[in-house]
């Protein structure tokens, strides 16, 4: 089946030690994002790539970066996790073409630990 | 930019009655709506989704929600409700614009007791 992949399900990291989330996709959607959602709160988009095209949102921190190699895979890199950094981080996927098509296809998340 | 009210941060309903989340939004202009679920420690699983014509939207599960342009509303219904459907949800809206930004709602918690 088509599907948006997390890796890992769950991360322990240390506090100001380096981490990366990966996301992988088998629906070869164009755009991918990355969301920080919070305990009982929506998710909050952290940037996107549209293709090749990268963009942040205003209030994203510069602590976070992302990569995209290809088309398939998307990484989330936290270069000095804060304890404020934990948090469930959701990668998603849409197709933007002629066909209308709007929704947004969300993997398992990554559950970010900091200690 | 839009924004997406849900009222009710919980919604507490015995197993099998009639339940109905709501869901306001901003602007009248052309958009398209989402109704997520999500249960803990997993990512959004659609439900269902208004992109054009019948305002009324069957989903999964047994849930359905209808569009109302005038009330800019899109409230989700279920007649009779399951303890598996203990979960929460959130409302999006996106205009359709650009890279097609998702405007969700803060959430709303059902829960059902038996």
């Amino acid at each position: 089946d088509a599907m948006v992949i997390q890796n890992p399900r769950y991360q322990v990291t240390q506090f100001g030690k380096p981490v990366t989330l990966s996301c992988s996709q088998t629906l070869n959607h164009n755009v991918m994002y990355w969301y920080q959602q919070k305990s009982s709160q929506a998710p909050k988009l952290l940037f996107h790539y549209y293709d090749k095209d990268f963009n942040n949102e205003a209030d994203t921190p510069d602590n976070f970066q992302s990569r995209r190699p290809n088309t398939s895979f998307c990484f989330l890199d936290i270069r000095s996790p804060g304890l404020g950094d934990a948090a469930m981080y959701l990668c998603a996927t849409s197709i933007i073409d002629r066909t209308g098509e709007r929704e947004q296809f969300f993997g398992p998340g990554t559950r970010l630990t900091v200690l | 930019a839009q924004s997406v009210t849900q009222l009710d941060s919980q919604v507490p309903v015995f197993e099998e009655a009639p339940v109905e989340l709501r869901c306001n939004y901003s602007s009248s202009v052309s958009v398209y709506l989402f109704w997520y679920v999500q249960y803990p420690n997993q990512g959004l699983q659609l439900l269902l989704k208004y992109l054009s014509g019948s305002t009324l939207v069957k989903g999964i599960n047994g849930f359905e929600a209808e569009f109302n342009k005038s009330q800019t509303s899109f409230h989700l219904r279920k007649p009779s409700v399951h303890i598996s459907d203990t979960a929460e949800y959130f409302c999006a809206v996106s205009d359709g614009v650009g890279f097609n930004k998702f405007y969700f709602g803060s959430g709303t918690k059902l829960n059902v007791k038996p």
